[in-house]
């Protein structure tokens, strides 16, 4: 069964500095997705980025980069020029492939908290 | 991206009683999730939600505590039962999009249940 580590429960980073997420995975599949979701105080889980395994090149999207590991089996977020509005919970997230044609799931880590200091 | 919504977005409950969650999204969808998200934890699967077709459940989620509607390709609703205090979670809702080769999923704003 594959499984998702965060093995940082609490991050702090002052403001515009760089911070790095770690996340590591286990799976026997070859073909998968991965996905870093921020949870803000609100609850709402937003998306911040996605992987595909298939793909050697690091997703980026603005400020935040993954250094995406397939042979170690490690997927960090790294987030550039923190912002305050940057603080939230992180969940990394594999997707395998469940029972049946067509079904998805998401197996998520147990979370980072990121703190922002001003 | 998706906009998904869900009422209600919080309530407090007797044990005993039942309280029914609407998940509601703006454009049609195959599969609808259903998770529960523990004070501090993470998310854990409930259901996988398919339009036509009975809901899949994970282990340790019955359909009796959790029964689940999907009536058409928009909207979900999940009911759950004969609440207790172990109950008390945010239940949050989630769908990948058609069309999206990823199935990236998009998430409602959670219902938060509290249960005295």
């Amino acid at each position: 069964a594959q499984t998702v580590t965060q093995s940082q429960p609490e991050m702090s980073v002052q403001e515009a500095e760089t911070v790095t997420l770690s996340c590591t995975y286990d799976t026997s599949e070859s073909d998968y997705y991965l996905f870093w979701y921020k949870q803000p105080p609100s609850r709402q889980m937003i998306l911040v980025i996605r992987q595909e395994a298939y793909k050697q090149q690091n997703a980026t999207e603005n400020r935040f980069s993954v250094n995406f590991q397939k042979a170690a089996k490690s997927f960090s977020l790294k987030i550039s020029d923190s912002q305050l509005g940057d603080a939230a919970m992180y969940f990394c997230a594999y997707r395998g492939f469940g029972v049946g044609s067509g079904t998805y799931k998401y197996i998520f880590g147990t979370g980072t908290r990121l703190k922002v200091l001003a | 991206s998706a906009v998904i919504s869900q009422k209600p977005s919080r309530d407090i409950c007797q044990r005993g009683t039942s309280l029914t969650i609407q998940c509601q999204v703006d454009s049609q969808v195959t599969m609808m999730f259903w998770y529960r998200q523990q004070p501090g934890q993470s998310l854990t699967l409930i259901a996988t939600a398919n339009q036509g077709s009975e809901a899949t459940y994970e282990s340790g989620f019955v359909i009796d505590k959790f029964p689940i509607s999907r009536p058409n390709l928009t909207f979900s609703t999940l009911t759950v039962s004969n609440m207790s205090p172990e109950d008390s979670s945010i239940y949050l809702c989630s769908a990948p999009i058609m069309g999206d080769i990823t199935d990236t999923q998009y998430f409602g704003p959670g219902t938060r249940l509290t249960v005295l």
